[in-house]
């Protein structure tokens, strides 16, 4: 099975600052990554699907990038909305895996 | 509108049996290959299992620790998808959420319990 290495754990930034988070996986999968969003007592939403393409209605601070089995979720100018955990999910090949999820907060 | 509607959670002793379904609208379900996903009290999301549409012949995944007692299937004249739980253990305990394979479309999530 590939692993979803995913980091940092948890998060505080301050608002209007850049934050990054990344994952790790353990093999090739390409661009067959997506990122997501949860906010408390809410479904999973799509903010990036194939590493670096914004699904629709996400904002443009939100941006993905890969290099080589790294990927990364970026947000630039930090948002109160943007509070939540985020996770990474590859979908290469079966199991899909996702990463363990990064709890951001706003300070 | 985009719906996918999860029911049949509830709290069942270890060794029952439980059925979800996902009822959806709004997106042309009979191409779509379809997935369940749970997330664990701490939060922790699971990938558990997926269907493929009619032209890749229903073709089924799972993740191992549900093999051999989850099933998935689905009904296209219903637009709808099916997990069938069978000997179910505590840590099959979580929120099951039903997605469209671009994970772009999720349902609210049905709670599953099990606990004697």
């Amino acid at each position: 099975d590939i692993q979803m290495t995913q980091s940092p754990a948890s998060l505080s930034a301050s608002l209007e600052e850049i934050v990054t988070i990344t994952c790790q996986a353990s093999q090739d999968i390409g661009n067959y990554l997506s990122w997501y969003q949860q906010k408390p007592g809410k479904s999973p939403q799509l903010l990036i699907h194939s590493a670096t393409s914004l699904a629709d209605g996400v904002p443009s601070r939100f941006s993905g990038s890969r290099s080589g089995t790294q990927y990364s979720l970026k947000i630039n100018r930090l948002q109160v909305e943007d509070t939540g955990i985020y996770y990474c999910l590859q979908h290469y090949s079966a199991p899909l895996t996702f990463g363990s999820g990064t709890k951001l907060e706003i300070k | 509108e985009v719906q996918l509607v999860e029911t049949g959670g509830g709290l069942v002793q270890p060794g029952k049996s439980l059925k979800l379904t996902c009822a959806t609208s709004g997106f042309t379900f009979s191409t779509a290959w379809m997935h369940w996903v749970r997330q664990s009290p701490e939060k922790r999301l699971e990938w558990i299992a997926r269907i493929k549409d009619k032209s890749n012949n229903y073709a089924t995944d799972y993740v191992e620790s549900v093999k051999g007692r989850f099933t998935i299937s689905r009904d296209d004249s219903k637009s709808s998808v099916y997990l069938q739980m069978n000997s179910l253990k505590e840590e099959d305990t979580a929120t099951y959420y039903c997605t469209n394979n671009y994970g772009n479309y999720w349902g609210q999530g049905v709670m599953v319990t099990v606990s004697s």
